[in-house]
């Protein structure tokens, strides 16, 4: 079957601009995350949703980062004027229902602030 | 805090040569612990995880709770093990989020 899929693959924006990162995860998965990895970095944790709701955005790094997950499924983590410390590759992921249920996570979105 | 350290960055044996990649980590309790690889231009999927105590492409690891460690170890690496890999932490009653390691590059050669 599918897996989680995260478009688009590359985004290349100015700094100041917005920008909508989109993660379909699995059919079926309740649970999804993101992640931030910057070079030379293993992933860093920036929010999880149970279902519809935010059940932990303790990663957020300020209020220019949001996410949403309206009907459960589709994620857009958006960021709002981008700076150059923002370039990185945003990684989804989705799980079953949580708790240990095994993570898949996508190919990843390559942006690049300049 | 949570933390997950991985001291090496790279890491290169031949093949056959027993190859083990150290994590150490550091949480106030009980987390589980995973392993996860990234082939090249692969995704990043999970290898094994302790609560399972599975063997996955010969790879094992034991958690230590003394020494708070989860090494991960194979007798004898395969030229296809080259890959990247990140030790994971996840806290139990919370969201299971994963703590990552910086990761350790694996490099086999023939």
């Amino acid at each position: 079957g599918a897996g989680v899929s995260q478009t688009p693959s590359n985004k290349v924006t100015e700094k100041g601009k917005y920008v909508e990162l989109r993660c379909d995860p699995i059919s079926g998965h309740t649970a999804l995350y993101w992640y931030r990895q910057s070079l030379g970095q293993g992933p860093e944790f920036l929010i999880y949703f149970q279902g519809t709701g935010a059940a932990d955005d303790s990663g957020l790094p300020n209020d220019r980062f949001f996410a949403v997950r309206p009907e459960g499924s589709v994620s857009t983590l958006k960021i709002q004027r981008t700076e150059r410390g923002d370039s990185a590759v945003y990684l989804c992921a989705s799980s079953l229902s949580g708790g240990y249920n095994e993570q898949f996570f996508g190919p990843g979105t390559r942006l690049t602030v300049l | 805090a949570q933390r997950v350290t991985q001291p090496e960055k790279l890491l290169s044996v031949f093949k056959g040569a027993p190859v083990e990649l150290k994590c150490n980590y550091s949480y106030s309790g009980s987390p589980e612990l995973f392993w996860y690889v990234q082939y090249s231009r692969q995704r990043l999927q999970l290898l094994l995880r302790h609560i399972s105590r599975e063997s996955i492409k010969g790879f094992t690891a034991d958690l230590n709770k003394g020494e708070t460690s989860f090494h991960l170890k194979k007798p004898f690496a395969q030229e296809e093990d080259s890959a990247m890999y990140y030790c994971a932490l996840s806290g139990k009653g919370g969201s299971e989020k994963l703590v990552f390691g910086k990761g350790t590059k694996l490099t086999v050669n023939p």
